[in-house]
């Protein structure tokens, strides 16, 4: 199975900063990777597919980059609606696995 | 729009069975391939498996933890995806999601349903 590996488990930043979370694939898995955004008792949402596609709706502060094993999304200008955690996923073969997601916090 | 709403959750004994239903409306359903996601309290999301669509060959896989004991179906003609768990266990208990691939990315997730597995 595919492992995934986020960093940081958790962030703290402020309305109006950037911030980069990482995702690891444990082999390489082209551009099959897709990241969720779940706020507090709400089911996740995809933010964006394919390493760097954004689903459309998606603000464009929100972008993502990457291939093979690494893999980064980064939010520009935080807004208080971004503080949530973020999952990436990889569907290059099954099971489809998830990281352990990352908290985005308000500083 | 996509709407998927779960139903079936609910209390449970160890080694009980449950299943799980999942609604799908505002998509070409015969085309969707339909997965199952699930979140144990407080912790982050698991997949649990997929059933892609009859002309993709209806394959099923399913996460280590889950194989052998959940079965994922399909019924077409009502626009349903179930999930049939069996053997439960007080680790199955979580949140269900079930969500539409739209290719291979989860687009669209329903509300979930609680599952508690316990004595």
């Amino acid at each position: 199975d595919i492992q995934m590996t986020q960093s940081p488990s958790s962030l703290s930043a402020s309305v109006g900063d950037r911030v980069t979370i990482t995702c690891r694939a444990s082999q390489p898995i082209s551009t099959y990777l897709n990241w969720y955004q779940q706020k507090p008792g709400k089911a996740p949402n995809l933010l964006m597919h394919t390493a760097s596609s954004l689903k459309s709706g998606v603000p464009s502060r929100f972008s993502g980059s990457g291939s093979g094993t690494d893999f980064t999304l980064t939010i520009i200008n935080l807004q208080r609606e971004d503080f949530a955690t973020y999952y990436c996923q990889q569907s290059y073969s099954a099971p489809f696995t998830f990281g352990q997601g990352t908290r985005l916090e308000i500083k | 729009e996509v709407q998927l709403v779960e139903s079936g959750g609910g209390l449970v004994q160890p080694g009980g069975s449950l299943r799980l239903s999942c609604a799908a409306s505002g998509l070409i359903f015969t085309d969707a391939w339909m997965s199952w996601v699930r979140q144990p309290p407080g912790k982050g999301l698991e997949w649990v498996g997929l059933i892609k669509s009859k002309t993709s060959g209806a394959t099923i896989d399913y996460a280590a933890p889950v194989k052998g004991r959940f079965i994922i179906s399909r019924d077409d003609s009502k626009n349903t995806v179930y999930l049939q768990m069996n053997s439960l266990k007080t680790d199955d208990t979580a949140v269900y999601y079930c969500a539409w691939s739209g290719v291979t990315w989860l687009d669209s997730w329903g509300q979930g349903t609680l599952v508690t597995v316990t004595s």
